[in-house]
């Protein structure tokens, strides 16, 4: 058990162009979860899957986000057309689910700023 | 979007002294968690708890579970340079999988 590892740790993209990033869980958890953080704030939540399942998603995931877990497994988080206030800290997360559920274990994170 | 209020804001506190913080919200949770963060690193669990008026130690770390299902705060007894970092509270509605973070308490030890 490696943990949850996300790829790349950084990332610099310029304004208009796409990004994809991506997120390998702990390989026994089932539900996987995307959160975005901004400097001085708590993560804020995106959107979670369970297996393969994407089973909520948050109003701040506009229509240039998409998220993707295709074989239950890793999952992509894709930004298109990114923008300055893109820039942010994106949190991969995994867990069994169940009554432990909430016990997430999150990734490094992937820094992204848009220049 | 959504989150909770979380205070104080920021802590610099000497060596050896306990530390107590917070957090409420307007909305009943079910679940509420404990996470600490340190820079460049993702949030790691300190505590999670489950039931309304449940009170649950991690060395030296202690968190209640509010009665009201409203509140909850995190106490470190005798803090030592580690324990450096923003910790945050978390609560969930329900076992959907969601959390709503505070906006997270900086804590800074003096040797």
């Amino acid at each position: 058990d490696t943990g949850v590892s996300q790829d790349p740790r950084h990332k610099i993209t310029k304004r208009g162009q796409n990004v994809t990033f991506r997120c390998d869980p702990i390989s026994e958890h089932n539900r996987l979860y995307w959160y975005r953080q901004t400097l001085g704030q708590g993560p804020e939540f995106l959107t979670y899957f369970q297996n393969e399942a994407q089973l909520e998603k948050s109003r701040l995931l506009s229509d240039r986000f998409s998220a993707e877990r295709p074989k239950g497994s890793f999952s992509t988080l894709e930004i298109q057309r990114t923008e300055q206030g893109d820039s942010a800290m994106y949190l991969c997360a995994s867990s069994r689910g169940g009554q432990d559920g909430y016990g997430y274990t999150f990734g490094s994170g992937t820094r992204l700023t848009v220049v | 979007g959504q989150q909770l209020n979380q205070s104080p804001q920021s802590m610099f506190i000497q060596e050896g002294e306990d530390v107590s913080m917070n957090c409420t919200s307007s909305s009943i949770f079910n679940t509420w968690l404990w996470y600490k963060q340190e820079p460049g690193e993702g949030p790691v669990l300190l505590i999670a708890l489950y039931k309304a008026g449940e009170l649950t130690s991690n060395g030296r770390l202690t968190a209640q579970f509010g009665i009201t299902r409203k509140d909850s705060f995190l106490n470190i007894s005798a803090s030592i340079p580690s324990d450096v970092g923003i910790y945050f509270c978390a609560g969930a509605f329900n076992q959907g999988g969601k959390l709503i973070f505070g906006q997270g308490t900086e804590l800074s030890v003096k040797p």
